[in-house]
């Protein structure tokens, strides 16, 4: 069984400040990473996508990837209130798997 | 229309009706898919179609009934349901075997069994 594994949260940040959310996987062959955000109410939007080992930057998002360590994470840099929702974690292409997901606060 | 549009957004059915879920992507992909969410229970994969073949079934009951007649329309038919299949669900479509592309979401179906 292929699992991914979060943090549930819930975890809360000030504004202005980074938010750090961490995902496992188990499958050692997975070589496709996601990271969706998800408002309450609607689906979830990818936000980054992350293949090779190392950091990913876009804007104030970074990705990281450990695959020795099956290891993702998403840094959100500055984080502002709009950035409050559920960030899921998913692992893997034609079959992809979700985390339960990071529920975040950003506090004003 | 652009996205992908999933009718009916909110659906409440008793446990002896038989109804149907339908999902339209314009976004030109080649693969579809049906998620389960429920409450504080990680995104669970039903089905995947790839090309219009069944490429997965994940251990789904056959209450759920899915069925994908091209590559831009899929349907999941549902009879028979028990309360504890109320949950979203999410249809998604992307491009297969395509690594630089992503899963795109429609809004779902709010489904309540009574």
């Amino acid at each position: 069984q292929k699992e991914v594994e979060q943090n549930s949260g819930p975890l809360s940040v000030p504004e202005g400040a980074i938010a750090s959310l961490n995902c496992t996987y188990s499958d050692r062959g997975s070589q496709s990473f996601f990271w969706y955000r998800q408002y309450s109410g609607k689906s979830p939007e990818l936000i980054m996508s992350i293949y090779s080992n190392g950091d990913k930057e876009d804007g104030r998002f970074t990705a990281q990837l450990n695959k020795a360590s099956q290891y993702v994470s998403l840094l959100i840099r500055d984080s502002q209130p709009s950035d409050s929702a559920t960030y899921l974690c998913a692992v893997g292409l034609d079959d992809m798997r979700f985390g339960a997901g990071t529920r975040l606060t950003v506090k004003p | 229309e652009t996205g992908v549009t999933q009718t009916p957004r909110h659906l409440v059915m008793g446990m002896t009706n038989k109804k149907s879920l339908k999902c339209e992507q314009h976004l030109g992909h080649n693969a579809m898919y049906w998620y389960k969410q429920s409450a504080k229970k990680p995104l669970e994969l039903m089905f995947v179609y790839n090309f219009k073949e069944q490429t997965e079934n994940n251990s789904v009951p056959s209450r759920f009934s899915p069925e994908c007649p091209n590559s831009s329309h899929l349907f999941l038919h549902l009879h028979t349901l028990q309360p504890e299949d109320s949950a979203l669900y999410l249809c998604a479509s992307s491009q297969w075997h395509s690594q630089n592309t992503e899963a795109f979401f429609g809004q779902g179906t709010r489904l309540t069994v009574v």
